[in-house]
C-alpha cells in the first residue's frame, strides 16, 4: 500500500545552524503535505503544510520542499533552538477530503548547545 | 485553552477489561478523527467523523473497538477485552471542513493506555 518514509531516523544539528529533514513518499495521487513536530509525551502540533500545486512554502524560521518528481519532501528549519529538539513526521492526504493522513515514522532532531 | 483535549492523558488497565477514551475536539470543528499510535512510529488513522456520521474505519479497528459522537461534539473510542497489543497511545485529532479548503488536522495530547 502506499507508505510516506524518512530517510532518517535521527539528526544532530549544533544550535544555531539549520536542519534539513526529509521524507519520501510513494503515492503520486498524494495531493497535500504536512510537517508535524511532536515532543515527548504531547501530540503532534503542525508545522507547515504544502498543496502539490506548489513547489516552495516558507514560514517562521521553516520550509518546506516538494519535488514531485522524485516524490520527495524536506523540511528546512533555520537558525535551530533547542526548542526545536523534537520528533518530526511528515504525512500525506488528499488535499480534498483529507480524510485520513498517513505518517512516516519520524526523525529526531537533537540540537547540541 | 481552545485546543483539543483528551481524557483521561493515562490509563493502566488489565488484560480483558473495558476501557473508554474521551475526546473534545476544538469549538465548532466538524471532523474529528481518531489515531494510535505505538512507540517509535508515526500515528495510524483508526476513523473519522463528519459531524455526528463515522465516515471512515480503518481495517486496524477490529470489532473491539467502538468510537461514536453522538452529538458531533465531542468523542468517545471504547475498546471491549482489551489484549497487551492496544498498548499505545491514542490520539484525536480535529478539523474544520469546509469547501474548497485544505483542512488541517489538530492534535490532541493523546491518552496513553498500559495493557498489563
Amino acid at each position: 500500500g502506499e507508505s510516506v518514509g524518512l530517510h532518517l531516523p535521527t539528526l544532530s544539528v549544533q544550535e544555531g545552524d539549520n536542519s534539513i529533514i526529509n521524507c519520501a513518499y510513494s503515492n503520486s495521487a498524494s495531493d497535500y503535505f504536512i510537517w508535524y513536530k511532536q515532543e515527548s509525551g504531547k501530540g503532534p502540533q503542525f508545522i507547515i503544510d504544502i498543496r502539490s500545486n506548489m513547489d516552495k512554502r516558507q514560514g517562521q524560521r521553516v520550509t518546506v520542499l516538494l519535488n514531485k518528481t522524485v516524490k520527495h519532501l524536506s523540511l528546512q528549519i533555520a537558525a535551530t533552538q533547542p526548542g526545536d529538539s523534537a520528533v518530526y513526521f511528515c504525512a500525506e492526504s488528499r488535499e480534498f477530503g483529507n480524510e485520513k493522513l498517513t505518517f512516516g515514522t519520524g526523525t529526531r532532531l537533537t540540537i547540541i548547545p | 485553552d481552545t485546543g483539543v483535549s483528551q481524557n483521561p492523558r493515562h490509563k493502566i488497565t488489565k488484560r480483558g477489561q473495558n476501557v473508554t477514551f474521551r475526546c473534545d475536539p476544538i469549538s465548532e470543528h466538524n471532523r474529528l478523527y481518531w489515531y494510535r499510535q505505538t512507540l517509535g512510529q508515526g500515528p495510524e488513522f483508526l476513523t473519522y467523523f463528519q459531524n455526528e456520521a463515522q465516515l471512515e474505519k480503518s481495517r486496524l479497528l477490529s470489532d473491539r473497538f467502538s468510537a461514536e459522537r453522538p452529538k458531533g461534539s465531542f468523542s468517545t473510542l471504547e475498546i471491549q477485552r482489551t489484549e497487551q497489543g492496544d498498548s499505545a497511545m491514542y490520539l484525536c485529532a480535529s478539523s474544520l471542513s469546509t469547501s474548497g479548503s485544505t483542512d488541517t488536522q489538530y492534535f490532541g495530547p493523546g491518552t496513553r493506555l498500559t495493557v498489563l
